[in-house]
């Protein structure tokens, strides 16, 4: 059982860049989640979704986009990079918004 | 306001000793609490979790404890290991939100043999 699987673990850009990351869970859970977390700070949501085909905007959506096409898959884009979004993000996904959250290992970007 | 900085909050305890760590929600229409425990490199790992209906909840080792009336959460560790030092979050799901689940700072918890 996989869990949360990230992809990629690793990405360097150049600024004005676009990447999308992608977030894989195969616990058939309804609620996925996108965090970034910066040196020294807890995790903040960037966007989330409550099942396939809805996206929400979480607590700094500005910059990226979401979309959830599938169940078990949630997209994270970045259509122009810029060295503030260096970062390293985390997916998580939960069964119903009052279980906990399982999360991927991460994905540590870097914009130069 | 939000503060902003680049040191979490740290507590160090002497191995054996009982530890609290203390969180602070803001939003009293959150329904249910997690405690995450982040290692170094990894993603966070749950921990346990309380509704809102209760106030106490217990686990191997982990207990927490929930103020609703000064929004508050606290995580007491027993017998602190060198295995628990990590950093420790608390997040809170609000209710009327459906789904939002939001995290608070981190503290972290350094444990001496």
């Amino acid at each position: 059982n996989a869990g949360v699987t990230q992809t990629p673990k690793f990405r360097v850009l150049k600024t004005g860049q676009s990447m999308t990351l992608l977030c894989a869970q195969d616990m058939n859970h309804e609620y996925m989640y996108w965090y970034r977390q910066d040196p020294g700070m807890g995790l903040r949501l960037i966007h989330y979704s409550v099942g396939e085909g809805t996206t929400a905007k979480g607590e700094v959506p500005d910059g990226y986009n979401v979309s959830r096409l599938k169940k078990q898959n949630f997209l994270l884009g970045l259509e122009s990079a810029a060295p503030s979004q260096t970062s390293v993000y985390f997916c998580a996904s939960s069964s119903t918004s009052v279980n906990e959250a399982f999360f991927g290992q991460g994905t540590r970007l870097t914009v130069v | 306001g939000e503060s902003v900085g680049l040191h979490l909050p740290t507590l160090s305890v002497q191995e054996g000793d009982n530890s609290i760590i203390n969180c602070a929600y803001s939003n009293s229409a959150s329904d249910y609490f997690i405690w995450y425990k982040q290692e170094s490199g990894k993603g966070p790992q749950f921990i346990i979790d309380i509704r809102s209906n209760m106030d106490k909840r217990q686990g191997q080792r982990v207990t927490v404890l929930l103020n609703k009336t000064v929004k508050h959460l606290s995580l007491q560790i027993a017998a602190t290991q060198p295995g628990d030092s990590a950093v420790y979050f608390c997040a809170e799901n609000i209710g009327n939100q459906g789904g939002k689940l939001i995290f608070g700072q981190g503290t972290e918890l350094s444990v001496k043999p």
